[in-house]
């Protein structure tokens, strides 16, 4: 059975950084692109970064760009997302996600990041 | 990378049918035909209910139909059940390897 689950969420200043991680299981990881998505309490998903296979490619949507970078370990099965500068409006569940051809599929659970003083 | 468009809210009673739309521009929906469907319980993961416009994934059940005309995509649930009463989303491929979600859309079976 394939699944994803994320770790590294927690409470952070503004400015701050964090790591999220999130560990695949029961698909060949390598194989796959990747993706972050996040969820501000009480509103809508976001699409935040993509990674192809081999971690050459990477993609993220204007709000965190500069910020935020996507990274992939396939030895590890493991997908990253450092999360630098980190501001009030990042607050979120993130979640990460199989990208199989853009349609997302398995979902992690979430984890949950709250940036606030 | 702005939001597809979807209405805030729908409704049905047990049995109806009701339709989503989701609407995009020439740059995703239009474009391409990587639209997908999620439906979202609150507080938990989103999960996947079509794909590539109109697939739908094994354990889907068919009362679950997407459908796209022009930039602007639709999901049909057809014979309403309680357990479809939950939060929809759609997704469209945008280009250079992004991808833009709608602003959701509260299923609410009366």
């Amino acid at each position: 059975e394939v699944h994803l689950v994320e770790s590294g969420g927690g409470l952070v200043q503004p400015g701050g950084s964090l790591r999220l991680s999130c560990a695949a299981s029961g698909f060949t990881f390598s194989l796959y692109w990747m993706s972050w998505v996040r969820q501000a309490p009480g509103r809508g998903l976001e699409w935040v970064a993509n990674i192809n296979t081999d971690g050459s490619g990477k993609y993220f949507v204007d709000s965190v760009k500069g910020r935020f970078t996507i990274s992939r370990d396939n030895a590890k099965n493991s997908l990253y997302l450092e999360m630098n500068s980190l501001r009030v409006e990042d607050t979120a569940v993130y979640y990460c996600a199989l990208n199989n051809n853009w349609r997302f599929d398995p979902w992690g659970q979430g984890t949950l990041v709250t940036v606030s003083s | 990378q702005s939001a597809l468009t979807q209405p805030p809210s729908a409704s049905g009673s047990p049995g109806q049918s009701v339709a989503i739309s989701c609407t995009g521009t020439s740059s995703d929906i239009g474009g391409y035909n990587y639209v997908s469907w999620y439906q979202q319980y609150p507080g938990r993961a989103p999960k996947l209910m079509i794909y590539d416009v109109s697939k739908r994934p094994s354990g889907v059940p068919d009362r679950f139909s997407g459908s796209k005309s022009g930039n602007t995509a639709s999901l049909t649930v057809s014979g309403l059940q309680t357990e479809d009463e939950a939060y929809y989303y759609c997704s469209s491929y945008g280009g250079s390897s992004n991808l833009v979600f709608g602003g959701g859309t509260k299923l609410t079976v009366l």
